[in-house]
């Protein structure tokens, strides 16, 4: 079982250079999130999907856009990375969004090096 | 917003129970509280969650007292692999904060 995969695991970057990380979850929930966790820190909502076509702003949300492809897919774009985003980027999926909507399942994490 | 508050880190020895407390100010009425586990280099992993009273699974206790304002994770007999850091948001917030660092030591 795949749950939520994320790509790349790992990628360095210049200041200014702009990517985008993948998540895909097979489990057909509604719900994705992207986290952040600096070194030694907990995590940090970035934004979430509570469902497809929907997207909204978390904790952190400055420097970041998001694109819900589609049901399964939601990635989480650097337009011009800063070394203040160096960090691990989770994605997470949830059956549905608030009370009652179920667990998390978490990918992996992408490690992003900004210099 | 819910607020969490959670102490930052917790030692322990092999074989003891553990308890780690949280506080959860303005929860919602209809919202859940939940417990995660996360080792190094690894993605949080759910472990319990529970509304009021009690919840036991095969890993954990949950106490929830009725005002509902705090949440106590229960871990029996704690061996050196339960070393994680340890968080309890809610669903309606999702929000994780610092969580507690548990070091088990032999």
């Amino acid at each position: 079982n795949a749950g939520v995969t994320q790509t790349p695991k790992f990628q360095v970057l210049k200041t200014g250079q702009s990517m985008t990380l993948q998540c895909a979850q097979d489990m057909n929930h509604n719900s994705m999130y992207w986290y952040r966790q600096d070194p030694g820190m907990g995590l940090r909502l970035i934004y979430y999907s509570a469902s497809e076509g929907t997207t909204d702003k978390g904790e952190v949300p400055n420097g970041y856009n998001v694109s819900r492809l589609n049901k399964r897919e939601f990635s989480l774009r650097l337009e011009s990375a800063a070394p203040s985003q160096t960090s691990v980027y989770f994605c997470a999926s949830s059956y549905s969004q608030g009370a009652g909507g179920g667990e998390l399942f978490f990918g992996e994490g992408s490690r992003l090096t900004v210099l | 917003l819910a607020k969490t508050t959670q102490p930052i880190s917790m030692d322990s020895y092999e074989g003891q129970e553990v308890n780690i407390t949280c506080s959860h100010n303005n929860i919602a009425t209809n919202d859940y509280i939940t417990w995660y586990q996360q080792f190094p280099s690894q993605g949080p992993r759910f472990i319990i969650q529970g509304y009021k009273t009690k919840v036991t699974n095969e890993v954990a206790s949950l106490f929830i007292p009725a005002d509902r304002k705090s949440s106590t994770l229960s871990l029996p007999r704690v061996s050196l692999s339960d070393t994680a850091v340890y968080y309890c948001p809610s669903y309606n917030d999702m929000r994780f904060g610092a969580g507690t660092r548990l070091t088990v030591k032999p």
